[in-house]
């Protein structure tokens, strides 16, 4: 049963540095193919996605947000980390991480999300 | 201004069948990149419901299809209930942007 959870700060000021953490079970992120996403809807707005990693550790990156993102990840500890910098009002969103297997592939299982407020 | 385009909303009444179109261009769905579907009932996370264009998760009812067709996709959820009354995103990949890009999302709302 592959399962997944978001943690991280619930509020963050601006110009701030955010650090989401996701860990997971049912699977490992050493598995030739498999990947760990990160995904982010503000409130009443449509599915943004932001960053994946594979198992090999390549990384991918929306290219809108890609100076501010960095996707790293810790195969023993079952976790993917993502960071973003310079946080701002308008990255008010809930953040999503999900299981997929690659940018073309589906999330086929997501976390329940983690609800962060950018507010000085 | 999402990449892919879909109605903002549809409706229907129960037991009617209802589509839901997902817009793109050469670079996504036109490039011959699968299109995935979702569906997100409001608070909580999205749930994988079509995936590769036409195919369906185990546990989603064959209510839902998908097809695909050119630069556009669509979702066919046929025998409407309440229970579908939902978000529902479709997501495919971008070679111009490479990256992943999502469908600006439809409300679903049963009469």
């Amino acid at each position: 049963q592959i399962t997944l959870k978001e943690s991280g700060p619930t509020l963050a000021k601006p110009t701030q540095t955010l650090t989401l953490t996701c860990t997971f079970s049912g699977f490992s992120l050493s598995t030739n193919g498999v990947g760990v996403g990160w995904i982010r809807q503000p409130p009443g707005k449509a599915l943004e996605w932001l960053a994946l990693i594979y198992w090999d550790d390549d990384k991918r990156y929306s290219p809108s947000l890609k100076r501010r993102l960095t996707i790293t990840k810790d195969t023993s500890k079952n976790q993917v980390v993502l960071t973003m910098t310079n946080m701002d009002p308008v990255d008010t969103a809930t953040y999503y991480c999900a299981h997929g297997r690659g940018v073309t592939a589906p999330f086929d299982y997501w976390g329940q999300g983690t609800l962060v407020i950018v507010s000085s | 201004q999402s990449v892919l385009t879909q109605p903002p909303s549809v409706s229907g009444a129960p037991g009617q069948r209802v589509t839901i179109s997902c817009t793109g261009s050469s670079s996504n769905i036109g490039a011959h990149y699968d299109v995935h579907w979702y569906q997100q009932v409001p608070g909580t996370a999205p749930k994988l419901l079509i995936y590769g264009n036409t195919n369906r998760p185990s546990g989603v009812p064959d209510r839902f299809s998908g097809s695909k067709s050119g630069t556009s996709a669509s979702l066919a959820i046929t025998g409407l209930q309440a229970e579908d009354e939902a978000d529902y995103y479709c997501q495919s990949y971008d070679s111009s942007l490479s990256g992943v890009v999502f469908g600006g999302g439809t409300k679903l709302t049963v009469l």
